[in-house]
């Protein structure tokens, strides 16, 4: 079974500055999605960006870029000139690429909580 | 387009009770899962349903069940409620199994309180 370790539980950052949450998971399989989540008080969980683990370039979205590491089994989540609106929880997610029944499922991590202080 | 909407956001019961949770996916997503939010197990997978099949299920007692109707929506039961099933229970749609590189969209979940 997959698993996601989420070393970080709290971080925090300064207003414009950037700060690295990171991820490790464990899998046998070589065709997987990975992804970061946000969560706010709002409880509802955010997309923030996805990485396909074929794709050998780091995914980038805005400010949230990742550094996929596929033989070290790393996935982690930069944020570059960071906001006040930035603070939430962060999971890190492990999706299989294969098809059957025990595949459709998100592996969640444990979450790091992110304080963006001003 | 409208997102995930997840029903009622919040739900007081009694241990014993049985409880319903409702999900309408977003317009034209024909997979739903459901997950369970607790602050002690982090976020754990209940089951997950496509074209009113349930294709996966998690490590959860019998008492944890769902459905999926032919317009995609999508609920959740729990019977006999206990006080550890007290938690924010989410919903994520998704277009479908082809297309899994672009995620799960999740609704505001449904915080459940058993008393």
């Amino acid at each position: 079974a997959q698993t996601v370790t989420q070393s970080q539980p709290e971080m925090s950052v300064q207003e414009a500055e950037t700060v690295t949450l990171s991820c490790t998971y464990d899998t046998s399989e070589s065709d997987y999605y990975l992804f970061w989540y946000k969560q706010p008080p709002s409880r509802q969980m955010i997309l923030v960006i996805r990485q396909e683990a074929y794709k050998q370039q780091n995914a980038t979205e805005n400010r949230f870029s990742v550094n996929f590491q596929k033989a070290a089994k790393s996935f982690s989540l930069k944020i570059s000139d960071s906001q006040l609106g930035d603070a939430a929880m962060y999971f890190c997610a492990y999706r299989s690429g294969r098809s059957g029944g025990s595949n459709y499922k998100l592996t969640f991590g444990k979450g790091t909580l992110l304080t963006v202080n001003p | 387009k409208a997102g995930v909407t997840q029903t009622p956001r919040y739900l007081i019961k009694t241990r014993g009770q049985q409880v319903t949770l409702s999900c309408s996916p977003i317009s034209g997503h024909r997979s739903v899962s459901w997950y369970q939010q607790t602050p002690g197990q982090g976020l754990q997978f209940l089951f997950e349903y496509f074209s009113e099949t349930q294709r996966n299920k998690g490590n959860f007692p019998g008492r944890f069940s769902g459905r999926q109707f032919s317009n995609s929506r999508s609920e959740m039961n729990v019977s006999t409620l206990e006080l550890g099933d007290s938690a924010l229970y989410l919903c994520a749609s998704s277009p479908g199994p082809d297309r899994t590189s672009y995620g799960y969209t999740f609704g505001s979940g449904t915080r459940l309180t058993v008393v």
